[in-house]
């Protein structure tokens, strides 16, 4: 159990657009979902945290307008990369959080979703 | 500030012998602490967590041993295996804002030779 997909796997797009990057909880429900960042030979730095039906947020640093964060339900919470530039390349991850049949402060983590702006 | 330390960025041992990962920490409100393994392109997975409470968690070849004074925390592998050869993160977790969060470090690279 516990199984969190995101979606894409990779993807390659041209500075100035904007990408989508979806994470589902798959077999339970995710009151929180987090997301991630890692650098190459880096830490995964937590970029916001949201939570079902309410607003993310965002840790200090990270640009809330640039990464549009919706958790639209229990378990789907999206990643809006807008007006992506080559900085923003990286690889993102997403966790969720389950709270019923599970303990509080255990996080599942998504495969990731590598981002290639060009 | 780094509140969770790895300062071995890479290990190799041999196959048989034991893997010892060490992580640092300086934030005493930390409550409890995990170990995850990472692949390349993939993310992390699960693999032993402790309490702040308690001071040693075995799980089959995986032991967790914690030292609250020291801040200090060591992950154990034995016996080593070749498929053990990955990046390993310790993290810790902290009730903050209305939730809990983790707080990685920044990894340690496993190498099991064979």
């Amino acid at each position: 159990g516990a199984v969190v997909s995101q979606h894409p796997s990779w993807v390659i797009c041209k500075s100035g657009t904007s990408v989508k990057i979806e994470c589902r909880s798959l077999d339970f429900q995710a009151t929180t979902m987090f997301w991630y960042r890692q650098f190459p030979k880096q830490s995964l730095m937590l970029m916001a945290t949201s939570n079902e039906g309410s607003k993310a947020t965002y840790e200090q640093g990270v640009e809330k307008d640039k990464f549009l964060i919706n958790h639209a339900s229990l378990t789907l919470s999206t990643l809006t990369v807008t007006s992506a530039h080559p900085e923003d390349s990286s690889f993102y991850i997403c966790s969720a959080r389950a709270y019923e049949g599970h303990r509080s402060y255990e996080q599942y983590f998504g495969p990731g979703t590598r981002l290639t702006v060009t | 500030d780094q509140q969770v330390k790895q300062n071995s960025p890479s290990l190799s041992v041999q196959e048989g012998r034991i893997s010892i990962l060490n992580c640092d920490y300086t934030n005493s409100m930390f409550d409890y602490f995990l170990w995850y393994k990472k692949y390349p392109a993939e993310g992390p997975t699960f693999l032993i967590s402790i309490s702040s409470i308690k001071d040693k968690n075995e799980d089959g070849r995986f032991t967790v041993f914690l030292n609250k004074s020291a801040k200090h925390l060591s992950l154990h592998i034995v016996p080593s295996q070749p498929g053990d050869s990955a990046v390993y993160f310790c993290a810790a977790s902290v009730y903050t804002s209305g939730t809990y969060k983790y707080i990685f470090g920044t990894g340690t690279r496993l190498k099991v030779l064979a």
